[in-house]
């Protein structure tokens, strides 16, 4: 049972160059979430979904898209990167919107320079 | 007013000593707190849930919490130096759809 797998764990990108962080879970969880986490900070919800075909913003979803074809995947989009991207960002899986929990992937480590 | 607050800490106690992390929050509306532990370089995982008013204890960890003063806190007994890391308090919001907003994190050290 792999749980939440994100791909790729470390990423440099260049200044205008786009990626895309994929997401994937196992669990057959409905509600998905993209978190990015600077140094010293908590977590901020850039956006979520409560299913396939269903996403919505959270609180920082400037210069970020997502889709969700599938219940399994939820790839998040960074289009024209800048330095202020640099984070480490995390897909989270949940059954039950906040009432269980989340399932946390290992993490992305993305750097603009 | 931020949605969830924590002391950043560093909270330092000696083995075998209470660790108390405290947590406010602003949604008078906001319905589960959770507590998440993350060690340096990982992801966050979860230890311990509460919903209602009052305490909940799992072995070593003890969660209180008061809704009329929107405050959740975490007590972990006997602290162990494998308890160090930065503690996250987490709470749904209606502003968000009920997702949860997490707060700064407390780190928490612990020596021996």
């Amino acid at each position: 049972n792999a749980g939440v797998t994100q791909t790729p764990k470390f990423r440099i990108l260049k200044i205008g160059q786009s990626m895309t962080l994929q997401c994937a879970q196992d669990m057959n969880h409905n509600y998905m979430y993209w978190y990015r986490q600077d140094p010293g900070m908590g977590l901020k919800l850039i956006y979520y979904s409560v299913g396939a075909g269903i996403t919505d913003k959270g609180e920082v979803p400037n210069g970020y898209n997502v889709s969700r074809s599938t219940t399994e995947d939820f790839p998040l989009r960074l289009e024209l990167a800048a330095p202020s991207q640099t984070s480490v960002y995390f897909c989270a899986s949940g059954r039950d919107r906040g009432r269980d929990g989340y399932t946390f992937g290992s993490g992305t480590r993305l750097t603009v320079v | 007013q931020k949605e969830v607050e924590q002391n950043s800490g560093p909270l330092s106690v000696p083995e075998g000593a209470i660790a108390s992390l405290n947590c406010t929050y602003s949604d008078r509306g906001s319905q589960s707190f959770f507590w998440y532990r993350q060690y340096s370089g990982k992801s966050p995982e979860l230890i311990m849930s509460i919903y209602s008013n009052g305490d909940k204890e799992d072995g070593r960890f003890t969660a209180q919490l008061n809704k009329a003063s929107q405050y959740v806190s975490l007590l972990i007994r006997d602290s162990q130096p494998s308890d160090s890391a930065t503690y996250l308090c987490a709470v749904t919001s209606r502003h968000y759809g009920q997702n949860f907003v997490f707060g700064p994190g407390t780190r928490l050290s612990v020596l021996p």
